[in-house]
């Protein structure tokens, strides 16, 4: 059973505003994952880790920074939330092929 | 550029008939697909996985077939229950750059 988690689970905040989205995986997978995703779309990988100090930008350009400081632990950071951030952040871990998802960060920027 | 697709995005069944969802790709360097499965305001979790080098896996209801020439997929459910009700996701992966389809959402009627 996968052991991974995201908090807030929901966040309603105003423009401008400094916000950093929790991610904590208790497996030891090297691996992590960001993504975004909207209603009726696909995962759209915005950042991902092979490990620490090892940070890459994924395919959808993002405005979000991550750090990778202890293996089981992958903040993502929005210097200046906007309303174009409104939408589902999700977290994953891989040892393998298979990814493991955290419930999820709901993001409304008002 | 999309390289994962699901062209249904809702399929309903009756309860206790077979649930079949579709899958297609482009890129004929994907060597590993999965199905995940999204309950509202959770993160997606693992169903079923299949490798390339195979054509269909089974797991209990659920069967994943894979055809190579066609570069499809599909996921069969069977027999389906209201609790199967969610969105499914396809994935695909190769050298660990995975890709999501938009998802299916499935209803089981009671």
């Amino acid at each position: 059973e996968a052991d991974i988690y995201q908090t807030p689970r929901y966040l309603v905040i105003g423009t401008g505003k400094k916000i950093t989205l929790e991610c904590s995986q208790t497996m030891g997978h090297d691996k992590m994952y960001w993504y975004q995703q909207d209603p009726g779309m696909e995962l759209h990988l915005i950042h991902y880790s092979y490990g620490v100090n090892s940070t890459e930008k994924g395919d959808l350009s993002s405005e979000s920074t991550v750090s990778r400081i202890r293996t089981e632990h992958f903040p993502l950071t929005l210097e200046s939330a906007r309303p174009s951030h409104t939408s589902q952040y999700l977290c994953a871990s891989s040892k393998g092929d298979e990814q493991y998802f955290g419930p999820g960060t709901r993001l409304t920027v008002t | 550029d999309q390289q994962v697709k699901q062209n249904s995005p809702s399929l309903s069944v009756q309860e206790g008939r077979i649930s079949i969802l579709n899958c297609d790709y482009t890129n004929s360097m994907f060597d590993y697909f999965l199905w995940y499965k999204k309950y509202p305001a959770e993160g997606p979790t693992f169903l079923i996985s299949i490798s390339s080098i195979k054509d269909k896996n089974e797991d209990g209801r659920f069967t994943v077939f894979l055809n190579k020439s066609a570069k499809h997929l599909s996921l069969h459910i069977v027999p389906s229950q209201p609790g199967d009700s969610a969105v499914y996701f396809c994935a695909a992966t190769y050298n660990n750059d995975m890709r999501f389809g938009a998802g299916t959402r499935l209803t089981v009627k009671p």
